[in-house]
């Protein structure tokens, strides 16, 4: 049972660059969800997803794009890399939304040159 | 938009004492969750313990309590007998829908 999977752990960029970072869950949980976190500033929600086909935006969607085509895969994509994405990237999932407990990846340290 | 603020950036506490660490959160749903999740060095985050606001009963794991206050929107998490183990950054969230977190305290543990 390997949880939530978060790759890469660790990946540079130089800005405009474009670059996937990939999250699989196998625990069958329908919500899924990207943080980033910064020093200072916490977590903070990028996109969401509450099943396969639904996405919707957090709190700093701006330069991040996601897509739900099956319940296990949660991609975020940033289009043309810049400096201010330079950040620890969180997966996180769990069955349902509000009660149900988070589990995170493993985090994936982005550096945007 | 939901904000959650804990207003001690740093705590410190001796081995074997006990430390109490702010949160205060200002949801308008009725129905909620509160977390306390633990990131050690290592980064990985930690689930410490969980209150559902419809229940009185402060929430209780082994060496952890919280200390919900819901009308004052207060959701404080006291670590008792610290251990060296317990040093980490601590979140507090909260989650009617999405979990909103807070910025976080790290906690430094004296030998």
């Amino acid at each position: 049972n390997a949880g939530v999977t978060q790759t890469p752990k660790f990946q540079v960029l130089k800005t405009g660059q474009s670059m996937t970072l990939q999250c699989a869950q196998d625990m069958n949980h329908e919500y899924m969800s990207w943080y980033r976190q910064d020093p200072g500033m916490g977590l903070r929600l990028i996109h969401y997803s509450v099943g396969a086909g639904i996405t919707d935006q957090g709190e700093v969607p701006n330069g991040y794009n996601v897509s739900r085509s099956t319940t296990e895969d949660f991609p975020l994509r940033l289009l043309s890399a810049a400096p201010s994405q330079t950040s620890v990237y969180f997966c996180a999932s769990s069955l349902m939304t509000g009660a149900n407990v988070l589990t995170f990846g493993a985090g994936s340290r982005l550096t945007v040159l | 938009a939901q904000t959650v603020t804990q207003s001690q950036p740093e705590m410190s506490v001796q081995e074997a004492e006990t430390v109490t660490l702010s949160c205060t959160y200002d949801t308008s749903e009725s129905d909620y969750y509160l977390f306390w999740y633990k990131q050690p060095p290592s980064r990985q985050m930690i689930l410490v313990i969980r209150q559902e606001a419809y229940k009185q009963q402060n929430a209780t794991e082994n060496r952890f309590s919280v200390n919900f206050q819901k009308a004052a929107k207060s959701f404080s998490l006291k670590i008792s007998d610290s251990q060296l183990g317990d040093a980490a950054m601590y979140f507090c969230a909260d989650s009617n829908y999405k979990l909103t977190f807070g910025k976080g305290t790290l906690l430094t543990v004296n030998p």
